[in-house]
């Protein structure tokens, strides 16, 4: 059964710093990796898709990684503001389930002071 | 519409009783996944609707739960004898048709769902 853990669970910087959020997922037979923000009471928005063939993806000042092999992912986000903080959720797409289900970690919950 | 949207925002209802969760994918998006959130938990799969196929129901967690998908768009997630611990957030995603390499998958702001 495909686990996806986030380390860490939660991290807090201060404006300006560069930050990896990790990933990584015990089957390495994905179709795609996605990474998701969400706020507070609010749903997920996607920021990043990378499929199993491509190694990164780029988004502004969002840069994710994918090594499908060694089953981790990190999230590199430049210049931290405060609005970054929210909780990082990635999910895999596993093979062995078919196309339907998504398998989430449980998040990292970043805070970023100004 | 310009988003998935999901009614109602936030419903309490007494244990026992039933409730109804609707969700309204991204225009043209054929998949459709229905998702719990748990305080402090991760997601939880519940139910895809892919096209004009049967649905994949492995995720749903009892069968109190069932949902349905009329006419390829809309689709609602049903609760019958509700218990507290069904109390979570239920998130609604649509995507266009899943191929090998996937498609994104956008969600709507969510159910909240109290059971006192």
């Amino acid at each position: 059964k495909q686990e996806v853990t986030q380390i860490p669970a939660a991290l807090s910087v201060p404006e300006g710093e560069n930050l990896v959020l990790n990933c990584s997922f015990t089957d390495s037979a994905i179709y795609n990796l996605q990474w998701f923000r969400q706020d507070p009471g609010k749903g997920l928005t996607s920021l990043l898709l990378i499929q199993s063939s491509q190694r990164e993806q780029t988004s502004g000042r969002l840069n994710a990684s994918l090594d499908k092999s060694s089953g981790r992912s990190t999230l590199y986000i430049a210049a931290s503001q405060p609005g970054d903080s929210a909780t990082y959720l990635c999910a895999v797409r596993p093979q062995n389930s078919g196309y339907s289900t998504l398998t989430f970690g449980k998040g990292t919950m970043l805070l970023v002071s100004p | 519409g310009a988003g998935v949207s999901q009614s109602p925002s936030n419903k309490v209802t007494e244990k026992g009783k039933d409730v109804e969760l609707r969700c309204d994918p991204i225009s043209g998006h054929t998949a459709l996944y229905w998702y719990r959130q748990s305080l402090g938990q991760g997601l939880e799969f519940l139910i895809y609707f892919q096209g004009n196929s049967a649905p994949d129901k492995s995720g749903l967690p009892s069968d109190r739960f069932s949902a349905e998908r009329t006419g390829g768009s809309v689709s609602t997630l049903t609760i019958q004898r509700t218990q507290q611990e069904d109390s979570a957030v239920y998130l609604c995603a649509s995507s266009f048709s899943t191929g090998r390499g996937g498609n994104t998958i956008y969600f709507g702001e969510g159910s909240w769902l109290t059971v006192v």
